[in-house]
């Protein structure tokens, strides 16, 4: 089944570590997201890449890193400089940008213990 | 200021009442039109995709742009329970903070 695929589901973090969120696609697509969901805040962009090698900051890029060596691939670090990184984070997929339909993990909650 | 508004409910319906859900944005830009239907602890999952003025229906939903007024609207006919979710409006990757519906059997 084609789809996109967050792992894991639940992560707890101490505060000072570094962590990493996967996001997997086998969609095809070239333009891949990460997302932030507090709640009553909806979602706000982290990064966001549209091509293998590059990607780009969102509105709260601080505290946080991705790379995208691979099409599929484009894993999300939390590092220990994110003040405040309990949420759920989304990752998404679409075939060029957003302006095309996009298709959503089933993300990852970060508890920070 | 965020370029879209959306109003966060929560909004609570009886079983087979029409549910309106309302956005505003203030970027005339926007061209594309999406809503997305999310449970809760689940990824958003796309539900209506418009482009342009004008209504596009599908089923029980009914996704309405008014560009002139900077004014999308998703309507549910015939609401059920299943329908209890976080309703999000998005334009252009900017992203509304969700209407969350509850309906009630």
């Amino acid at each position: 089944d084609g789809g996109i695929t967050q792992s894991p589901k639940y992560l707890f973090r101490k505060e000072g570590q570094n962590v990493t969120l996967s996001c997997e696609q086998n969609l095809n697509h070239d333009a891949m997201y990460w997302y932030r969901q507090d709640p009553g805040q909806g979602l706000r962009l982290i990064y966001y890449s549209q091509i293998v090698n590059d990607f780009q900051k969102g509105d709260i890029a601080e505290g946080y890193s991705v790379s995208r060596e691979k099409k599929e691939s484009f894993p999300l670090t939390v590092t220990s400089a994110q003040k405040n990184p309990t949420a759920f984070y989304l990752c998404a997929s679409s075939y060029s940008s957003m302006n095309t339909e996009a298709f959503f993990g089933q993300g990852t909650r970060l508890t920070v213990v | 200021q965020k370029e879209v508004e959306q109003d966060p409910g929560p909004l609570s319906v009886p079983e087979g009442a029409i549910v309106s859900l309302n956005c505003t944005y203030s970027n005339s830009a926007f061209q594309y039109f999406m809503w997305y239907r999310q449970y809760s602890r689940k990824g958003p999952e796309l539900l209506m995709y418009t482009y342009s003025s004008g209504n596009k229906e599908d089923g029980r939903f009914t996704a309405q742009v008014d560009k002139s007024s900077k004014y999308i609207s998703l309507f549910i006919r015939d609401s059920q329970p299943s329908d209890s979710a976080t309703y999000l409006c998005a334009m252009s990757g900017d992203f509304g903070t969700g209407t969350s519906l509850t309906v009630i059997p």
